[in-house]
């Protein structure tokens, strides 16, 4: 079966510092999304990204925070300068078409902000 | 809004014996789709089980079945024969078409014993 890729699968940031987090969502997917989960607490929301434009966003998706398709395959999550509570796993998601109720999810990258 | 509520935080079942997790879900939209998600200590994001609500037969796959309630807006899960390595946190998922994300519930541990 098809899979999202994540890298890094773990990443280390100091406080004020920018990190990017990087995807790529299954070749024929339309429908990008990043949610967070702190540790043992539920997977939130943050942004669904649609033909190259954010279709929706949390309130915890603010203005630090930005997500990009840059080349045509990778799809992106910055931080601009982080925050002690950014500290989560970050789960990317792909989903096919509008018609598809399938969301694919990556393996995740455990951020880590000192 | 929609909100979903999962109000055991865990569970314990002996092996190959059945378990059910409870979860219930409030929206105020007729069409959407309702998830199982299993997240082992690896912290990947696995499908378990869907169900469409325009669906009236309740979803199985293998050991896996849903009990959905529409009325009741009541959505549990039935793990049969269970096994050391459902051993997992799982979490339900409600999505509608109009917005395509996923919210989730608080998640259960559910923890089978030898």
């Amino acid at each position: 079966e098809p899979e999202v890729t994540q890298t890094p699968s773990h990443q280390v940031t100091q406080m004020g510092q920018e990190v990017i987090l990087r995807c790529v969502p299954i070749s024929n997917h339309l429908y990008f999304y990043w949610y967070r989960q702190i540790l043992g607490q539920k997977v939130e929301f943050l942004v669904s990204f649609y033909n190259n434009e954010i279709s929706e966003k949390s309130e915890i998706f603010d203005d630090q925070f930005s997500v990009e398709r840059p080349d045509g395959s990778n799809f992106t999550l910055k931080i601009r300068s982080t925050k002690l509570e950014d500290s989560a796993m970050y789960f990317c998601a792909s989903r096919r078409d509008r018609g598809s109720e399938k969301l694919f999810f990556g393996s995740g990258t455990q951020l880590s902000v000192l | 809004a929609q909100t979903v509520t999962q109000s055991q935080p865990e569970m314990s079942v002996q092996e190959a014996e059945t378990v059910t997790l409870s979860c219930t879900y409030d929206t105020s939209e007729s069409n959407y789709y309702l998830f199982w998600y299993k997240q082992p200590p690896s912290r990947q994001m696995i499908l378990v089980i869907r169900q469409e609500a325009y669906k009236q037969q309740n979803a199985t796959e293998n050991r896996f079945s849903v009990n959905f309630q529409k009325a009741a807006k009541s959505f549990s899960l039935k793990i049969s024969d269970s096994q050391l390595g459902d051993t997992a946190m799982y979490f339900c998922a409600f999505m509608t078409g109009a917005n395509s994300k996923l919210t989730f519930g608080k998640g259960i541990t559910l923890s089978v014993r030898p």
